[in-house]
């Protein structure tokens, strides 16, 4: 059973404009999600996280949501740049026991000059 | 600093045979996790060390083993590789246990043949 959804595969948006990427758990003991950028041949870069005490976390052009009612998080990047083309994995674990983190399978974000 | 380095990167063997993969985590970082990412599957968990001791484990065979020296650098072994184990295996490294931010290397692209 998947914990952590990226429902959409892929997402086409054109350069200057907004993206939005969305990502579901079911786990309700998460409590610290994490995005990760991933280029093709590299491994995952860090890009931004929100603990679950919070609702926004803004870095730059990066701000992540976190809805906990509806077990929500979105990814938002304005304005998308040609260079945000990767495909983005969302993560989460709970705090308490350190467990692993638990991907989802990635959405790929093309952006389209 | 100098960041998570995999060796070797790209890597080729037949079927029935071992390999190790290595791992070389941030200076300081004590936590070392490993991942599969097979195309459309995300990043799947396969095993964490903490101090030398492995702390967690994915749903993988037997055949995926790990260890973790003094020094904190990790290595994973595969024995008798099946086709479906080509993959990235990519390696992350964290301070600690509760540290919830994992740094990961290019991984280790591992083609069955």
């Amino acid at each position: 059973d998947q914990q952590v959804k990226q429902n959409s595969p892929s997402l086409s948006v054109q350069e200057g404009r907004i993206s939005i990427l969305n990502c579901d758990y079911t786990n309700s003991m998460f409590d610290y999600f994490l995005w990760y950028k991933k280029y093709p041949a590299e491994g995952p870069t860090f890009l931004i996280s929100i603990s679950s005490i919070k609702d926004k976390n803004e870095d730059g052009r990066f701000t992540v949501f976190l809805n906990k009612s509806a077990k929500h998080l979105s990814l938002h990047i304005v304005p998308s740049q040609p260079g945000d083309s990767a495909v983005y994995f969302c993560a989460a674990r709970t705090g308490v026991g350190n467990t692993p983190l638990v991907f989802g399978k990635g959405t790929r974000l093309s952006v389209i000059a | 600093k100098a960041g998570v380095t995999q060796t070797p990167r790209y890597l080729i063997k037949t079927r029935g045979q071992q390999v190790t993969l290595s791992c070389s985590p941030i200076s300081g970082h004590r936590s070392v996790s490993w991942y599969q990412q097979t195309p459309g599957q995300g990043l799947q968990f396969l095993f964490e060390y903490f101090s030398e001791t492995q702390r967690n484990k994915g749903n993988f065979p037997g055949r995926f083993s790990g260890r973790q020296f003094s020094n904190s650098r990790s290595e994973m072994n595969v024995s008798t590789l099946e086709l479906g184990d080509s993959a990235l295996y990519l390696c992350a490294s964290s301070l600690g246990p509760v540290n919830t931010e994992a740094f990961f290397g290019q991984g280790t692209r591992l083609t069955v043949v």
